[in-house]
């Protein structure tokens, strides 16, 4: 059970807008920035956002992030058939175990 | 452009240690806004981080795997390495090595990931 939690599926039209949500606790996400990943089958993790909102260069800006208190969102609009995949988010975790990483459980994102 | 591969046995008994080793080219591990990364992924499952070393050798682990796990840093090779013993079948998973980057704390280079299977 991950401290940080995603619903398991998510699901849209082509050219839809969808929304995956990350909740967390005022250690992790109330209190550091969030990445988020993007897993194709097969293949290894690839970063969508990171410092919460800002996008790598080369990932086209339907991708967007945002934080509100211990919950964040990743917003993907124009939904395309190319973006069904797993969609990871994540952030640092200073409890009193220590500092450590934490990702959510992944959600399935289904293009219909 | 940086690239990160992953290298070690696909075969662990269980009770031994499980080795990998991360080796890193087109950029220097020594960077000091870097840190370096394991995340595994059991089959079916999502990405559990297990630890991540910073050049001048400070690591963090993954508090429920902290007693098993050790990560190194070999700078003169340009490669870190993951040591986690005592394995179970619970520790079958595709192992990953990532790069980090502080003023931005995501993981924005991957290697491609190794299956490693514990059986005997």
């Amino acid at each position: 059970q991950s401290v940080v939690t995603q619903p398991p599926s998510a699901s849209g039209s082509p050219g839809q807008r969808v929304t995956i949500s990350c909740s967390g606790g005022s250690t992790n996400i109330g209190s550091n920035s969030v990445s988020w990943y993007q897993q194709l089958p097969g293949t290894a993790p690839k970063l969508l956002i990171y410092s919460t909102d800002q996008r790598p260069s080369g990932i086209p800006d339907r991708f967007s992030g945002s934080k509100s208190g211990t919950s964040a969102s990743l917003a993907i609009s124009g939904l395309r058939s190319e973006d069904e995949a797993d969609y990871y988010c994540a952030a640092w975790d200073n409890s009193l175990s220590g500092l450590a990483w934490v990702f959510g459980g992944g959600t399935k994102l289904t293009v219909l | 452009q940086l690239q990160l591969q992953e290298s070690g046995p696909g075969l662990v008994k269980p009770s031994e240690t499980l080795s990998l080793t991360c080796t890193v080219s087109g950029g220097s591990i020594t960077n000091t806004n870097d840190y370096w990364g394991w995340i595994r992924q059991p089959p079916g499952k999502g990405l559990e981080w297990i630890g991540s070393v910073y050049y001048r050798g400070n690591t963090y682990y993954n508090p429920s795997l902290k007693s098993r796990v050790a990560i190194s840093i070999d700078t003169s090779r340009n490669q870190f390495s993951l040591k986690l013993n005592s394995v179970t079948a619970a520790d079958t998973a595709v192992y990953s090595c990532a790069k980090g980057f502080s003023g931005s704390s995501s993981f924005d280079f991957w290697g491609q990931g190794t299956l490693v299977t514990v059986s005997s």
